[in-house]
């Protein structure tokens, strides 16, 4: 059974960092391409970023280039998205995807 | 980018009716759509993959059918337990994917 975890959010200050882990289970982790996407309260679903099955090719969207970097560590089974310079805009719950299965999602409330 | 416009935004219908709920994309996806159901505080759940197919477990009252940039999902036969937020995706362009604006469904 796909399995996939998110931690790592939290409240944090406007201009803050924070890092978002993903683990992965129960499919070869290094076959998939992974994605995250977020949902702000009460709003839809918007994608952020993509990376490929070896972590050599990235996109973002627009609204978070230059600020979040998305990676992973397959010996680790694990996804991560860093992100930078987060402004209140970024508040959600941010979930990372692997075809039609979705985590649980890790909330993230940037706010002072 | 490929952009996905979803109506209605919201709908309220009787139990028993049947329900649709229409996606258009910007170009042409083939027939890579899947739609999604999200209830309160829980991640989207796949209802239809690959535009029509029902993975295990879906009531059979779940359809979707179309092709290129025109995609229905109709629910027949409305059940309290349909109450819900309704997405289509489109993953033609695996290098950013998209959904459309989302429909809540409501029952009178």
């Amino acid at each position: 059974e796909v399995q996939l975890v998110e931690s790592g959010g939290g409240l944090i200050q406007p201009g803050g960092s924070l890092r978002l882990s993903c683990a992965a289970s129960g499919f070869i982790f290094n076959m998939h391409w992974m994605h995250w996407v977020r949902q702000a309260p009460g709003k839809g679903l918007v994608w952020v970023a993509r990376i490929d099955s070896l972590g050599r090719e990235t996109t973002y969207a627009d609204s978070v280039k230059g600020r979040f970097t998305i990676s992973r560590d397959n010996a680790r089974n694990t996804l991560y998205l860093q992100m930078n310079s987060l402004k209140d805009e970024d508040t959600a719950v941010y979930y990372c995807v692997r075809g039609v299965h979705w985590g649980q999602g890790a909330l993230v409330t940037v706010s002072s | 980018d490929v952009q996905m416009t979803q109506s209605p935004s919201s709908l309220s219908a009787s139990i028993g009716d049947t329900v649709t709920i229409t996606c258009q994309a910007s170009q042409d996806i083939s027939k890579f759509l899947n739609w999604y159901q999200q209830k309160p505080g829980r991640p989207p759940k796949v209802l239809i993959s690959d535009v029509s197919n029902l993975p295990t477990g879906v009531p059979s009252r779940f359809s979707g059918s179309g092709s290129g940039t025109d995609f229905t999902l109709t629910i027949f036969n409305l059940q309290p337990e349909d109450v819900a937020t309704y997405y289509c995706q489109q993953y033609d362009d695996l290098l950013a994917l998209s959904f459309g604006g989302g429909t809540k469904v409501e029952i009178k």
